[in-house]
C-alpha cells in the first residue's frame, strides 16, 4: 500500500465550476500537508500549507484537512482556464528540521472555456 | 525574497556520459536542499537533501550523487549515466530548522539516449 494515494485523473470540468480534489494516506505521524500546482514542463508550485487537522481559505482554494480519516482535499471554486494543471498532494511527519515529503502521483486537471 | 535557479533546463546525454546539474538559490542563507526526480505519471521521489555546506544525506541508493560545495549550492552528478536515470530533476529548499515548506525550481529534463 503506498503512504499516499492519489487518483490520477485526468479530471475536465467546465469553467466556473466547484472543482474537488482528494488524497487518502496512511502515515498517522504526518503533521503537515500541502498541494502544489504544477504546469507543464514547470516546478510543482506551492498552493496551500496546512498543519494538523482543519481548514484552510485562500482566495479561490480551500484546503481540508481531516487526521481522523486520513483524508485531505483541496476545493477550488470558481475555476479559470488557468487553473489547468496538475496537483499534487504532500505530506510530511513534525520532527523539526530537512524532512522527506511525501508526494501523491499527482490529478490532472483540465478546466473548459 | 527568495529564489531558485536551476540549469540546464534541457539536456540529452549519451548512455555512459557523466552528467553535472547546478542549483542554486538566492534571497537566503543556510537553506535545506533537496533533489528530487519525477517519472512520468508518478510523484516526486526524494533522492538528496543536505541542512548544511558538505552535509549530505541519500533517500536512495543509486547511479547519482551529490555535493554542496557552497551554502546555496546544490550539485547532483554522475560518472556514467544509465538509460534509467532519464527523468525530470528538481531542485528545491526549505527554511531550517522550523517547519516550513519546501519550494521548487523548474526542474532540468533529462534524457538518456
Amino acid at each position: 500500500q503506498k503512504e499516499v494515494e492519489q487518483d490520477p485523473g485526468p479530471l475536465s470540468v467546465p469553467e466556473g465550476a466547484i472543482v474537488s480534489l482528494n488524497c487518502t494516506y496512511s502515515n498517522s505521524a504526518f503533521q503537515y500537508f500541502m498541494w502544489y500546482r504544477q504546469y507543464s514542463r514547470k516546478g510543482p508550485e506551492l498552493l496551500m500549507y496546512t498543519y494538523s487537522s482543519g481548514n484552510k481559505e485562500d482566495g479561490r482554494f480551500t484546503a481540508q484537512v481531516d487526521k481522523s480519516s486520513k483524508y485531505i482535499s483541496l476545493f477550488i471554486r470558481d475555476s479559470q482556464p488557468s487553473d489547468s494543471a496538475t496537483y499534487l498532494c504532500a505530506m510530511r511527519g513534525g520532527v523539526q528540521g530537512a524532512q522527506k515529503l511525501v508526494f501523491g502521483q499527482g490529478t490532472r486537471l483540465t478546466i473548459n472555456p | 525574497s527568495q529564489t531558485i535557479h536551476q540549469w540546464p533546463a534541457t539536456l540529452v546525454q549519451p548512455v555512459g556520459s557523466p552528467l553535472s546539474l547546478e542549483c542554486t538559490v538566492e534571497g537566503t542563507s543556510n537553506p535545506n536542499l533537496y533533489w528530487y526526480r519525477q517519472a512520468a505519471g508518478r510523484g516526486l521521489q526524494l533522492l538528496f537533501y543536505s541542512v548544511g555546506i558538505g552535509q549530505i544525506s541519500s533517500e536512495v541508493p543509486q547511479n547519482l550523487s551529490a555535493s554542496r560545495p557552497q551554502d546555496r549550492q546544490f550539485i547532483l552528478s554522475s560518472k556514467k549515466l544509465l538509460l534509467s536515470d532519464s527523468g525530470f530533476y528538481l531542485c528545491a529548499w526549505s527554511l531550517g530548522p522550523n517547519n516550513q515548506p519546501q519550494h521548487f525550481g523548474d526542474g532540468t529534463r533529462l534524457s538518456i539516449l
